[in-house]
């Protein structure tokens, strides 16, 4: 069974303030997403990272996966209350459904 | 708007009547995986289906609950004689490919369900 863990579970900063958020497991995935969550909605895909190593830049936001394509780590640079949300991630690879962590929930304050 | 539809948006129901769930997926996808989530839980997956396939169910309980995708119309989510335990938000998500190296999906705005 794969799992993936993800870290902080909860994550309260003030507007301005850089974040990082992690994705770990102990298994190899073909492919991991990150999607954010807004209250009441679904999520959204954000990226979709395929090569270890692979960096992912969208505006403030950096992905980056690792080397062994086990872990992944979200970098948010200036948080903006715009970002508030549940950020969740999902590694796909060895059957038909993808893997999602139990996300962590970030509120950035103005 | 092209993106995945679900409706209702929101759905109270009364212990032992019936949920039907519909979603819409994108758009030409043919692929549709549902999900249930609970408040500060990540997203359990329930089942996955192509046009008129149930492909993988692993995740639906075995009683009460079905789904079903057909060759025309929405995918719809069926919950019989619901109780408490039913209430979270259902998502849907849709995908134009079927297992590959990018599992990617998109979902549906939800809809949550309150049994009283």
């Amino acid at each position: 069974t794969q799992l993936l863990e993800q870290s902080p579970q909860f994550l309260s900063i003030q507007e301005g303030e850089n974040l990082t958020v992690y994705c770990n497991s102990s298994s190899v995935f073909s492919s991991l997403q990150w999607y954010r969550q807004e209250p009441g909605e679904g999520p959204v895909l954000l990226v979709t990272v395929v090569t270890g190593g692979e960096v992912k830049k969208l505006k403030r936001l950096t992905f980056q996966f690792g080397d062994a394509r086990k872990d992944s780590s979200l970098h948010i640079t200036a948080a903006q209350p715009g970002d508030t949300g549940l950020y969740l991630c999902a590694g796909g690879g060895g059957s038909y459904i993808p893997t999602f962590g139990r996300g962590t929930s970030l509120i950035v304050h103005p | 708007n092209a993106g995945v539809m679900q409706n209702p948006r929101h759905l109270v129901r009364r212990r032992g009547q019936e949920a039907r769930l519909r979603c819409s997926p994108m758009k030409g996808h043919s692929h549709v995986y549902w999900y249930r989530q609970l408040p500060e839980e990540g997203l359990k997956f329930m089942v996955y289906l192509q046009k008129e396939n149930i492909i993988d169910e692993s995740g639906m309980p075995k009683e009460r609950f079905s789904a079903e995708f057909p060759k025309e119309g929405p995918s719809i989510l069926r919950i019989q004689q619901v109780v408490r335990g039913d209430s979270a938000a259902y998502f849907c998500a849709s995908s134009s490919v079927g297992p590959s190296v990018i599992y990617e999906q998109y979902f549906g705005p939800g809809t949550r369900l309150t049994v009283t």
